[in-house]
């Protein structure tokens, strides 16, 4: 298994543009979490899903973040328009429901928004 | 509002000495506590996990150590060793939303040779 996939490595953008960050989680895993990393508050949960449905989108800063899960094998995180405090490193991970054990990331995308 | 809170930004410790990481929460409902490394470029790892009925659970070289008067938990490492070097994060979950883990800042250990 290729491990949960994240696309792009790195984004930058210029402020106002539309980012489009993408996930693709470990074959069988029903749950996906979109994960946001900040030297302040480390790793802030934004939103995640089971079974493609979203369950908990409280930690979404604003309305100008979406994400959504068309299918099991793939997720979207869109912030439209960027803003610079949007920079960040942005990690999506998955897991089984069915267990307490630990996600499996992804590697992240670093995104600069000047 | 922090609910897992990791206050040491950063640790550095000489090679085969013990490293101790540190962690404490708030929430009374988390009954499971993970915690994960992270090295530069990549995403977290799953390192260690320990359940509330539990006050220590070990894997080699790593313990955790769970105090739930103290809302607290530790990490032990040791010896460490040069490729422990990462940063770490201690994690927390409630068995109602038992999926949802609730992560800290994050600690910097270095270990210097």
């Amino acid at each position: 298994d290729a491990g949960v996939i994240q696309s792009p490595r790195h984004e930058v953008t210029e402020m106002g543009q539309e980012v489009t960050l993408r996930c693709k989680p470990i074959s069988g895993h029903n749950s996906l979490f979109w994960y946001r990393q900040t030297m302040m508050r480390g790793l802030e949960l934004l939103i995640y899903f089971n079974n493609n449905v979203p369950i908990d989108d409280s930690g979404m800063p604003e309305d100008r973040f979406s994400a959504k899960m068309p299918n099991a094998s793939f997720s979207t995180l869109k912030i439209q328009p960027s803003e610079p405090r949007d920079s960040a490193v942005y990690f999506c991970a998955s897991s089984w429901t069915g267990g307490r054990g630990g996600y499996t990331f992804g590697s992240g995308t670093r995104l600069t928004v000047v | 509002d922090q609910q897992v809170k990791q206050n040491s930004p950063s640790l550095s410790v000489q090679e085969g000495r013990i490293s101790i990481l540190n962690c404490d929460y708030t929430n009374s409902m988390f009954d499971y506590f993970l915690w994960y490394k992270k090295y530069p470029a990549e995403g977290p790892t799953f390192l260690i996990s320990i359940s509330s009925i539990k006050d220590k659970n070990e894997d080699g070289r790593f313990t955790v150590f769970l105090n739930k008067s103290a809302k607290h938990l530790s990490l032990h490492i040791v010896p460490s060793q040069p490729g422990d070097s990462a940063v770490y994060f201690c994690a927390a979950s409630a068995r109602q939303g038992a999926q949802k883990l609730v992560f800290g800042q994050g600690t910097r250990l270095t270990i210097n040779p």
